[in-house]
């Protein structure tokens, strides 16, 4: 069974860091270009992040570009997101997201970690 | 950037009734994705390429659409299709605001 687990979510105060990760497992990991997407409050969806299959190529939308960071580890089918200077604003469900690079979608969501900013 | 207008952000229908929700683009796009969620749950590909269904998808679902102007409709409603519906497109990777499907 295709599975994508996120980890690492929590609470944080304005301006801190924290850094998510997600367990992958169920395909050949390192095949695939892989995503973050949030989900504000309101639901509103948002990409945050994007890494290549092989962790050469990485994109950012300018919300976030400067402080977050995707990264992945191949051999333990691991992605991260590491994130800093963190705004009130970041608050929002934090889902990893298989992208199907070719066709432009996201095809395989886990459950999402929760990432609350606030003093 | 391309900005996705969904249409609209909340709608109810009766079971059997036909329903049809549309996505407006900015720019015209080549291809528009659609995802289902329900509360609780993370959100499901369900429509990609415009008009191809994924895996498990109900046939009474359905998308069309080109240029600027994309819908998704399902031919006769049922309670298992209450859910908020995004669209989606890679040129910029947005996403519309969702449709809310509630059931009479």
């Amino acid at each position: 069974e295709v599975q994508l687990v996120e980890s690492g979510g929590g609470l944080v105060k304005p301006g801190g860091s924290l850094k998510l990760s997600c367990a992958a497992s169920g395909f050949t990991f390192s095949s695939y270009a892989m995503s973050w997407v949030r989900q504000s409050p309101e639901k509103r969806l948002e990409w945050v992040a994007e890494i290549s299959s092989g962790g050469s190529y990485t994109y950012y939308p300018d919300t976030v570009t400067g402080r977050f960071t995707i990264s992945r580890d191949n051999a333990k089918n691991t992605l991260y997101l590491e994130m800093s200077s963190l705004r009130s604003e970041d608050t929002a469900m934090y889902y990893c997201v298989r992208y199907e690079l070719r066709r432009g979608y996201f095809d395989v969501w886990g459950a999402g970690t929760t990432v609350t900013v606030s003093s | 950037q391309i900005v996705l207008t969904q249409s609209p952000a909340i709608m109810s229908a009766s079971p059997g009734e036909k329903v049809t929700m549309t996505c407006s683009a900015s720019s015209s796009i080549s291809y528009m994705h659609w995802y289902q969620q329900k509360p609780g749950t993370s959100p499901k590909r369900w429509i990609y390429d415009t008009s191809k269904l994924a895996s498990g998808v109900p046939a009474r679902f359905s998308g069309s659409g080109s240029g600027t102007s994309y819908s998704l409709t399902i031919s006769s409603m049922e309670a298992e299709d209450a859910a908020t519906y995004y669209c989606h497109q890679r040129s910029s990777y947005t996403f519309g605001g969702g449709t809310k499907l509630e059931i009479k």
